[in-house]
């Protein structure tokens, strides 16, 4: 199985900062990854898919990069409905395996 | 628009046998793979497996021998079941698609998620 690990495991920030979370794969998945926004009590939901396309819909302040074993989201700018978990999970091959993690909340 | 309708019981026994089914709402049936994905409380996400409209599945090795999925395509629906639970398998269950038949595993499409507890 690819082991996708996440940092930080939690983040606190302001209304306005920049964030960035970062995944890594144990081995490579070219660009095949997944970002997902959860908040409690609902399912995830798909925010950018082949590492870097926005999913219809989901704010341009949401981008993500990278390709092979390390990638990125970055929320430029924090809005209040951004404070949830956020997971990194790759499609490269089965079974298909997500991050544990890292959940944004209010500083 | 799709809309992923699921449903099942919500608490089981160890040893019972878990089943789930979900129905598919404003899409295609056919030409998509359909998945199942479940959340401990608290914790992170586990995918568990998927069909396809012709009934080619693909499980998560660490499920493989208690998982079965199936579809009923005149209905457009999709079931899972998972056998001889235990307390480790509560959690909270999602029926799941890809964003296209290419996409498949960029889940797009979620189910409410049902809470399945396994209490003696």
């Amino acid at each position: 199985d690819i082991q996708m690990t996440q940092s930080p495991s939690s983040v606190s920030a302001s209304v306005g900062d920049r964030v960035t979370i970062t995944c890594r794969a144990s081995q490579g998945i070219s660009s095949w990854l997944a970002w997902y926004q959860q908040k409690p009590g609902k399912a995830p939901k798909l925010l950018i898919y082949a590492a870097s396309t926005l999913q219809s819909g989901v704010p341009s302040r949401f981008s993500g990069s990278g390709s092979g074993t390390d990638f990125t989201l970055t929320i430029s700018s924090l809005q209040p409905e951004d404070f949830a978990t956020y997971y990194c999970q790759q499609a490269n091959s089965f079974p298909r395996t997500f991050g544990q993690g890292t959940k944004l909340d209010l500083k | 628009q799709v809309q992923l309708q699921q449903w099942g019981a919500g608490l089981l026994k160890p040893s019972e046998t878990l089943s789930l089914t979900c129905a598919v709402y404003g899409g295609s049936f056919s030409g998509y793979y359909w998945s199942w994905i479940r959340q401990p409380p608290g914790k992170g996400l586990e995918w568990i497996g998927e069909i396809s409209h012709v009934e080619s599945t693909i499980y998560n090795p660490s499920l493989k021998s208690r998982v079965t999925l199936s579809v009923d395509a005149s209905k457009d629906q999709f079931s899972l079941k998972l056998s001889s639970v235990t307390a480790a398998d509560t959690a909270v269950y999602y029926c799941a698609r890809g964003t296209s038949s290419w996409y498949r595993a960029y889940f797009q499409h979620w189910g409410q998620g049902t809470l399945v507890t396994v209490s003696s």
